[in-house]
């Protein structure tokens, strides 16, 4: 059973370019959540997706970020005009649907290093 | 929303000894507290978590505890190994929330042979 899987695993693009991002959820897993890592520091809650729907995007930035989860394909994480700043492991991590009494864990990709050169 | 505060932020122990890892939270609603591993480079990985209606669970070497009343928890690792250096993340949640995990910030933890 593959885990999530995240691709490219380094991305480098200079100021002002776009950056995508792509995440497959592991098998029967209907849940994609996207973290941020900075260099030295923990992970950061962005955006929460189901299938065809934004959950929960109150940790992504207004401007520049946005997420999708289309029907079929892998979830995508689209940074427009990235920054120095936007320099970052970014992490996908997929949970199945929630048991109705319990959270369900939360398994992670290997990432994609961000480089804004 | 979910505050998680995490310490020490480095912890150094000979091999063998036990190291402990500590979290308190802001918001009495989480109910889900799982604890990551994560190596250089590498992804967070899983490595024990509790919900809310058990006080400890424990799997081998590594044992979780969590105090509801004080909105706290903590990780022990016994008998430690060099391979267990690493940076740990504790982390809460709440299932009403849509299960998005808010992060302590790490503990880098060095098992000096």
């Amino acid at each position: 059973n593959a885990g999530v899987m995240q691709n490219p695993r380094h991305l480098v693009r200079r100021r002002g370019q776009e950056a995508r991002l792509r995440c497959s959820p592991m098998k029967g897993h209907s849940h994609v959540y996207w973290y941020r890592q900075l260099p030295e520091e923990g992970l950061k809650f962005m955006v929460y997706l189901q299938k065809e729907n934004i959950i929960d995007e109150s940790g992504m930035p207004k401007e520049r970020f946005s997420a999708e989860f289309p029907k079929e394909g892998p979830s995508i994480l689209r940074i427009q005009q990235v920054v120095r700043g936007d320099s970052a492991a970014y992490f996908c991590a997929s949970s199945p649907l929630p048991g109705s009494h319990s959270n369900q864990p939360q398994h992670f990709g290997d990432g994609t290093r961000l480089s804004i050169l | 929303g979910e505050n998680v505060e995490q310490h020490p932020s480095t912890l150094s122990v000979q091999e063998g000894d036990s190291a402990v890892i500590k979290c308190t939270y802001s918001d009495s609603a989480s109910n889900y507290f799982p604890w990551y591993k994560q190596e250089l480079g590498k992804r967070p990985q899983l490595i024990i978590d509790i919900r809310s209606n058990v006080g400890e669970k424990k799997d081998q070497r590594i044992a979780v505890t969590l105090n509801k009343t004080a909105k706290h928890f903590s990780l022990h690792i016994t008998e430690t190994q060099p391979e267990d250096s690493a940076v740990y993340f504790c982390a809460a949640t709440i299932k009403a929330a849509g299960n998005k995990l808010t992060f302590g910030g790490g503990t880098r933890v060095l098992v000096k042979p």
